[in-house]
């Protein structure tokens, strides 16, 4: 069965630094990956999607992610943390039904 | 373009009562919608999936009988929630595909429901 990992439930960084949430995947096929966000009490909205084009893919707000298959790794980043990035942030990938991750608390301290 | 709208966004009812949480696709046609639920601190967790004209396809360890889905048209799918009971009580989250590859899913942004 299809997994995904997320490694830390909590980050938490400074205003201005490097952002980087870790996802992994387990699939014996490349699947399709996506990283939501979803703030309190919201439901979810998509930051960026890979479907097999470019292994760096660029989504809103200034995130993006790598898709890296020998490292089954699709790892968020963003250059500089902004208060407003402080959020829940969910990997997911799509084999035959969407599957999550179990999700990163990302705290940007000021 | 692409919006989900859900309805209500909070509900609480007494343990017992019946639940209807509603799922629109405002500006785009979705054949297929999905009906997640996520308790506090936890992810998401697929329900089932409502596919329009049909019966919904449950994922294992959901009991049929109890969260009812009616997609009755390309804009509308209804989740009810039967004989509701405190540990009911969950946020739930719709989504919808417009059709696009990779079955990329729109949100909606999800029934906070409680259950006394």
């Amino acid at each position: 069965a299809q997994s995904v990992t997320q490694l830390g439930s909590h980050v938490s960084v400074s205003e201005g630094a490097l952002v980087l949430l870790r996802c992994n995947y387990s699939s014996s096929v490349p699947p399709y990956l996506f990283w939501y966000v979803q703030y309190p009490n919201q439901g979810l909205q998509l930051l960026l999607k890979y479907t097999s084009a470019a292994t760096l893919v660029k989504g809103i707000n200034g995130f993006e992610a790598e898709f890296k298959k020998s490292e089954t790794s699709f790892h968020l980043t963003k250059p500089s943390a902004h208060m407003s990035d402080a959020a829940e942030y969910f990997c997911a990938a799509y084999g035959n039904k969407l599957v999550f991750g179990a999700g990163t608390i990302l705290r940007v301290k000021s | 373009g692409a919006v989900v709208s859900q309805h209500p966004s909070r509900v609480i009812c007494k343990s017992g009562t019946s639940v209807k949480i509603e799922c629109r696709s405002l500006d785009f046609q979705a054949t297929t919608m999905f009906w997640y639920r996520q308790f506090p601190k936890q992810s998401l967790m697929l329900m089932a999936t409502s596919n329009e004209g049909s019966k919904a396809t449950y994922e294992q360890g959901v009991e049929k009988d109890k969260f009812l889905i009616n997609h009755a048209s390309l804009t509308l799918s209804t989740l009810t929630v039967t004989s509701a009971h405190p540990e009911d009580s969950s946020f739930y989250i719709c989504s919808a595909n417009p059709g696009l590859a990779y079955n990329e899913q729109f949100f909606g942004p999800g029934t906070r429901l409680t259950v006394l």
